[in-house]
């Protein structure tokens, strides 16, 4: 899988948006852009995930450059309980991966964000 | 939404004994699920690919007669530390992926962890 790269902690404020980049300058063709947050001690959690569209749900929403390259979370009304450690992940299209292989996540540094009051 | 429920959240135990951790999906079936390893401060290391009806899939470096996973159902893998040591003392996350929706798949879902403590 193609690795990411994003800073590794950004501060926001409370009630603005807050812009997560993340460059993944190798992806290729077959390969998903999936968000992921955890909060302290807490198991990881799903945000979004797109493969060239720009994608939005209830939590975010995900902008993919036109080239693929790099993305930003947005995440438009910051509050505290998103303070958290959000990863950006690279992974292949399901159909491109065996069953014994199970399509695994592989998780780099993350960005820690912390939402100031 | 799918559920993953994850058991013990916190135990600890002393030197050399083992300790299981459970990992079920609640409303879901899941042939493969994942378990990850996360020391403090630092990113999640996956330790091994449980496969349902088989064995699982170790990453490299990751010791598997340590390490025990088994996965006899489709909504259940266990994962035994056995004759733990404080050096194993972590925190331990298994996830799992609900039915596929379109070509990405549906994102994984994680368990909420267990902090092991060997003492």
């Amino acid at each position: 899988d193609a690795k990411t790269t994003q800073p590794p902690s950004m501060d926001c404020a409370e009630g603005r948006a807050a812009n997560l980049p993340c460059n993944h300058s190798t992806i290729s063709g077959n390969e998903y852009v999936y968000w992921y947050r955890q909060i302290h001690s807490q198991g990881p959690q799903y945000i979004i995930h797109g493969l060239k569209n720009n994608e939005t749900n209830e939590m975010a929403s995900l902008i993919i450059t036109e080239d693929r390259k790099s993305s930003t979370l947005i995440l438009p009304h910051a509050t505290l309980r998103d303070t958290a450690v959000y990863y950006c992940i690279v992974r292949v299209a399901d159909a491109y991966v065996s069953r014994a292989a199970g399509n695994k996540l592989t998780f780099g540094g993350g960005t820690r964000v912390l939402v100031k009051p | 939404g799918a559920v993953v429920s994850q058991h013990p959240s916190r135990v600890i135990c002393k030197s050399g004994t083992s300790v299981k951790i459970e990992c079920r999906s609640l409303d879901f079936q899941a042939t493969t699920m994942f378990w990850y390893r996360q020391f403090p401060k630092q990113s999640l290391m996956l330790m091994a690919t449980s496969n349902e009806g088989s064995k699982a899939t170790y990453e490299q470096g990751v010791e598997k007669d340590k390490f025990l996973i088994n996965h006899a159902s489709l909504t259940l893998s266990t994962l035994t530390v056995t004759s733990a040591h404080p050096e194993d003392s972590s925190f331990y996350i298994c996830s799992a992926r609900p039915p596929l929706l379109g070509q990405g798949g549906s994102g994984y879902t994680f368990g909420s962890g267990t902090r092991l403590t060997v003492v």
